[in-house]
């Protein structure tokens, strides 16, 4: 079966705008978690939803925000860039809630922020 | 391929050789562990993993050890490959403000010459 689908893999920004990062799970995989990797902070995990609902959040600031669709996809959103934003956005869907289950890792967005 | 850490520590080995990637996790209370393999350009993979209930899990070709009283954890690969070249993380599924969640580790990248 297909695995995480995340769209685009690459996109430029500048500063201050927004961008929309999509997820699109395994099918039945209910549980969608967000990590943000970059060479110096490594992998850190953004937030996690299970059935459309936020159930965990990481220490991100509020221009960080997800949310979940009925279907389990899933899109985040960050918003006022900064340079600082320039990561490898990467999607893990699981079956069960995250910390309890095998993540299954898409192969991310890269987002560089100009 | 994208450059997943500037300055992770590296491990060295010779094709055909065994390897061992340590970890040291942080929380005494995390229960359940987990190897990742990244490869460049693409998102991680999961290798095994293992419960605190356990010190030893063997899968093909890979080993995870588990000792609870000094927080470490190792992966062994046997025979190690052209193809096990990529940066290898643990997680553990530490409680973090209340909920769960996988924390992740820096990360060491090993090369394997031929």
């Amino acid at each position: 079966k297909a695995g995480v689908t995340q769209t685009p893999r690459y996109l430029i920004k500048t500063r201050g705008q927004q961008v929309t990062l999509s997820c699109s799970p395994i099918s039945g995989h209910r549980s969608v978690s967000w990590y943000q990797q970059t060479p110096g902070q490594g992998l850190q995990f953004l937030f996690e939803y299970f059935s459309e609902t936020q159930r965990n959040k990481g220490n991100f600031p509020g221009r960080f925000s997800g949310r979940q669709f009925s279907n389990s996809r899933s899109e985040m959103n960050v918003s006022t860039l900064e340079l600082g934003d320039s990561a490898l956005y990467l999607c893990a869907s699981s079956l069960v809630r995250t910390a309890n289950g095998e993540l299954f890792f898409g192969e991310g967005s890269r987002l560089t922020v100009l | 391929g994208e450059s997943v850490g500037l300055h992770l520590p590296t491990l060295s080995v010779q094709e055909g050789d065994n390897s061992i990637i340590n970890c040291a996790y942080s929380n005494s209370a995390s229960d359940y562990f987990i190897w990742y393999k990244q490869e460049s350009g693409k998102g991680p993979q999961f290798i095994i993993d293992i419960r605190s209930n356990m010190d030893k899990r063997q899968g093909q070709r890979v080993t995870v050890l588990l000792n609870k009283t000094v927080k470490h954890l190792s992966l062994q690969i046997a025979a190690t490959q052209p193809g096990d070249s990529a940066v290898y993380f643990c997680a553990e599924n530490t409680m973090d403000t209340g909920r769960r969640a996988l924390t992740f580790g820096s990360g060491t990248r090993l090369q394997v010459q031929p």
